[in-house]
């Protein structure tokens, strides 16, 4: 069974970077497609991109000016970061996978982690 | 952008009853790449259909997806306990990939 886990800071500071680390276990990260999605009670669910094991992405117009995903197959890990934070991006932040090509709903999930943005 | 409207906002039933939640699309979900997840509180969503009719494994039979185009439905024949939820749709036929806000049953 795979299973995800997220890590990294529960609050940042507005302006700077926000970065958060998914870790899979269970199951190989070189194949399916590797998402990050927030929730937060003003924007519901949000999905904010994937990356391919091969390294490819696709983000979330709304945010790709301010979202880099990358991936360690070496660590079977991935990566979001986002840049210069502001209130709005507080959210619970979730990894999750990909079925990939040709239904790619999201079938395994991470517990999510609280990032609240503040000074 | 595919924009996913829920109706209704909150469901209050009985368990035993049955649960109709709507997905309407604008504009339509390509090929019927639609999905439906159930969540509970303090947990991540939870697949339970996708391509508009298919159960997940798992996934008890008297969970059912229809639909097509514009319009998509999640039917619960008979509720059971553990069903109070929040549900939401999904589609992923194009990008961004966008959620449904949710439909939350409660306990009548």
């Amino acid at each position: 069974q795979v299973q995800l886990q997220e890590s990294g800071p529960g609050l940042v500071k507005p302006s700077e970077t926000l970065s958060l680390t998914c870790t899979v276990s269970g199951g190989s990260i070189s194949s399916y497609s590797w998402n990050w999605i927030r929730q937060s009670p003003g924007r519901g669910l949000e999905w904010i991109g994937y990356i391919y094991y091969s390294g490819s992405t696709n983000y979330n117009p709304s945010l790709k000016s301010r979202v880099t995903i990358s991936v360690d197959t070496s660590k079977s890990q991935f990566s979001l970061n986002l840049m210069s934070v502001n209130a709005a991006d507080t959210a619970i932040y979730y990894c999750a996978r990909d079925r990939g090509y040709p239904h790619p709903y999201f079938d395994f999930w991470g517990q999510g982690t609280l990032v609240t943005v503040s000074s | 952008e595919i924009v996913l409207t829920q109706s209704p906002g909150t469901l209050s039933l009985s368990p035993g009853d049955r649960a109709t939640l709507s997905c309407r699309a604008t504009p339509a979900v390509s090929n019927n790449f639609l999905a439906w997840y159930q969540q509970k509180p303090g947990q991540p969503p939870r697949l339970l259909i996708y391509a508009t009719s298919t159960r997940a494994t798992g996934i008890p039979d008297r969970f059912s997806g229809s639909g097509s185009g514009t319009d998509f439905t999640l039917t619960v024949s008979r509720l059971a306990p553990e069903d109070f939820a929040v549900y939401y749709c999904q589609q992923y036929g194009s990008s961004p990939r966008t959620f449904g806000q949710g439909t939350k049953v409660e306990i009548k």
